[in-house]
């Protein structure tokens, strides 16, 4: 049992440059989240999902999109990359169900945008 | 709207000694409290949740944290400090509800010492 397994796990991107930041999971989750952690700044939500065919946004989402085609899949894409996107990115799931409100935790994404 | 604070950047306890890392919220209605550690370079994991029922709740690795709802506090505490307990913990609150999405503090760092 994975849990949330996200790729690559450290990336350089020049401005302007796009990529995909992958996240899959195999616990049959049907939430599924982007954050963002800066130092200092705790943790913010940039979007989230509460199932295949929908995708909402947080409260950072300006500069990225998402898309969950699968229950297990939620890739982040950055278009147009810039220095303000320079962060550790966080993909997590969580169920539905009564036992569990917490949420599991990928092991992070570094990206660095210069 | 809900929220976590987290007043201290940095806690530093002497190994064997208790340690306490506070934490109050807002969220209207019933919470659900969560605190998750940060270990160097990985992800956020599971310490302990507080859903219903008795204010103390127990967690991983000898931690335990009192939820408080005339102080809206949820501070958490273990008895004797150990030096690989230093680490980045997170308090998060969510509202009741299974749509609602976790909100995180900015993080306190613990720093044990020999």
């Amino acid at each position: 049992n994975a849990g949330v397994t996200q790729t690559p796990k450290f990336r350089i991107l020049k401005i302007g440059q796009s990529m995909t930041l992958q996240c899959t999971q195999d616990m049959n989750h049907n939430y599924m989240y982007w954050y963002r952690q800066d130092p200092g700044m705790g943790l913010k939500l940039i979007y989230y999902s509460v199932g295949a065919g929908i995708t909402d946004k947080g409260e950072v989402p300006n500069g990225y999109n998402v898309s969950r085609s699968t229950t297990e899949d939620f890739p982040l894409r950055l278009e147009l990359a810039a220095p303000s996107q320079t962060s550790v990115y966080f993909c997590a799931s969580s169920d539905t169900g009564l036992a569990n409100y917490g949420y599991t935790f990928g092991s992070g994404t570094r990206l660095t945008v210069v | 709207a809900q929220s976590v604070a987290q007043p201290e950047d940095q806690v530093n306890v002497a190994e064997g000694n208790p340690l306490t890392v506070k934490c109050t919220y807002s969220v209207s209605g019933n919470p659900y409290l969560f605190w998750y550690v940060q270990y160097p370079n990985r992800g956020l994991q599971f310490l302990l949740k507080y859903i219903t029922g008795d204010n103390l709740v127990k967690g991983s690795y000898g931690f335990e944290a009192e939820f408080n709802k005339s102080q809206t506090s949820f501070h958490l505490k273990k008895p004797s400090a150990l030096v690989s307990d230093s680490a980045l913990y997170f308090c998060a609150v969510r509202r009741t509800g299974t749509a609602s999405k976790l909100t995180f503090g900015t993080g306190t760092r613990l720093q044990v010492t020999l």
